[in-house]
């Protein structure tokens, strides 16, 4: 059974291109997380999405990110007009669907390594 | 909302030593507490986690917890270090529910010295 897989595992990019960030859960699993890692810091959450939906995007930056999770496909993280701020590691997680009780574990990718020249 | 404090950005013990990583946590509802590890240029791998009942919780690779709701506490701790216990450890906080986003701590880097 494949793990949460994502790709690229790295990708470089200049200031002002378009980065994608594809994340593929697990299969079976409904509900995806994406988080940000910084040098030196530990993971923030950014967007949590279930199927066709944004269930909670409070971490997101409020321009040039956005994130998706189509009916078909992996989930996307788009983040237009990269700025070297933007240099971070990317982790997308999943998790299976909804339990009536208990914790459903988040299963974490490899992350894609981003770094803005 | 939550947040978690490790203390200790960077914690070096040597071979066959105790190790001991502190982590505290905020929160305004009973949460669920992890432990996390990460090797350089990976994911997070999940090396347990206290969600109900027993405190004393137990992972993998020797490695244990302790939620203490009096100190808001949940550190980790191994008896004896190994060389490949080398890493980044996160502690991780998420509301006592099914499907919520985690919080984590800055981290702990952890050497091991033979």
């Amino acid at each position: 059974n494949a793990g949460v897989m994502q790709n690229p595992r790295h990708l470089v990019r200049r200031r002002g291109q378009e980065a994608r960030l594809r994340c593929s859960p697990m299969k079976g699993h409904s509900h995806v997380y994406w988080y940000r890692q910084l040098p030196e810091e530990g993971l923030k959450f950014m967007v949590y999405l279930q199927k066709e939906n944004i269930i909670d995007e409070s971490g997101m930056p409020k321009e040039r990110f956005s994130a998706e999770f189509p009916k078909e496909g992996p989930s996307i993280l788009r983040i237009q007009q990269v700025v070297r701020g933007d240099s971070a590691a990317y982790f997308c997680a999943s998790s299976p669907p909804e339990r009536t009780s208990g914790y459903n574990e988040q299963f974490f990718g490899p992350g894609t390594r981003l770094t803005v020249l | 909302a939550q947040s978690v404090t490790q203390l200790g950005s960077h914690v070096s013990v040597s071979e066959g030593a105790l190790v001991l990583l502190r982590c505290n946590y905020s929160s305004s509802v009973p949460p669920y507490l992890f432990w996390y590890v990460q090797y350089p240029n990976q994911g997070l791998q999940l090396l347990l986690k206290y969600t109900t009942g027993a405190t004393l919780v137990k992972g993998i690779n020797g490695f244990e917890a302790e939620f203490k709701k009096s100190e808001t506490s949940f550190h980790l701790t191994k008896p004896s270090a190994h060389m490949s216990d080398a890493a980044e450890y996160f502690c991780a906080v998420s509301e006592n529910s099914g499907n919520t986003p985690l919080v984590f701590g800055k981290g702990t880097r952890l050497s091991v010295i033979a």
